[in-house]
């Protein structure tokens, strides 16, 4: 149920290793998909997104992964820092529907120096 | 510097007050959104405007309300009828509702003693 846990899934990574951080989504009819990084205490920041017409996205340092067929979502991290401990939302929406993101619950990753 | 802000960072208010966050963006955006964050829970959408004097409810609208003067403002009020106030509300920005990277400010947390 929705208010099960108050608990962040977590993922804890050493600095220099890859980073990998999963997000199962709901909708079938979903065709664009975002990756947020909050920082405690601040709002969302982008990082990175993909459409549906793609299964592989990267950017600088990240690569979203997209798996249609079981509703996917992975955000890979190279090198992983300290700075990049923080929650990690991913985002979905159907532009065939409303336009509204929903987000997922996130997933807080620790980097150990 | 374009971006969104919030304003107060901290806001504390007693039992049975309406209090007013506010948000204004300086991009030039058309859609504005608010969200309230809860500890291990994704961001869940208040309300939203995709142009101006024109506003949405979202998921969980019960005990806010919202105006749109201004494009560049969209002012939300938690009334006394929210019977859980205590949370961290973002604001959000778009350039439209069917280009929805939204662009987040810093958020506001919000105490009721």
């Amino acid at each position: 149920g929705e208010n099960v846990g108050l608990h962040l899934p977590t993922l804890s990574v050493q600095e220099g290793d890859n980073s990998i951080i999963n997000c199962a989504y709901s909708n079938s009819a979903s065709d664009y998909f975002i990756w947020y990084k909050q920082e405690s205490g601040k709002g969302p920041q982008f990082i990175i997104d993909i459409r549906s017409n793609m299964d592989k996205r990267q950017g600088q340092r990240v690569t979203v992964l997209l798996n249609k067929t079981v509703k996917h979502l992975s955000l890979q991290i190279a090198a992983t820092q300290p700075g990049d401990s923080a929650v990690y939302f991913c985002a979905e929406i159907a532009s065939g529907g409303s336009y509204i993101p929903t987000f997922g619950r996130g997933t807080s990753l620790i980097v150990h120096p | 510097d374009g971006g969104i802000t919030q304003s107060p960072k901290y806001l504390f208010r007693k039992e049975g007050q309406n209090v007013t966050l506010s948000c204004e963006q300086n991009l030039n955006h058309d859609a504005m959104y608010w969200y309230r964050q809860d500890p291990g829970q994704g961001l869940r959408l208040i309300y939203y405007s995709q142009i101006v004097n024109d506003f949405q409810k979202g998921d969980i609208a019960e005990g806010y309300s919202v105006s749109r003067e201004k494009k560049e403002s969209f002012p939300l009020t938690v009334t006394s009828a929210q019977k859980n106030p205590t949370a961290f509300y973002l604001c959000a920005s778009s350039i439209g509702v069917f280009v929805n990277e939204q662009f987040f400010g810093p958020g506001t947390r919000l105490t009721v003693l």
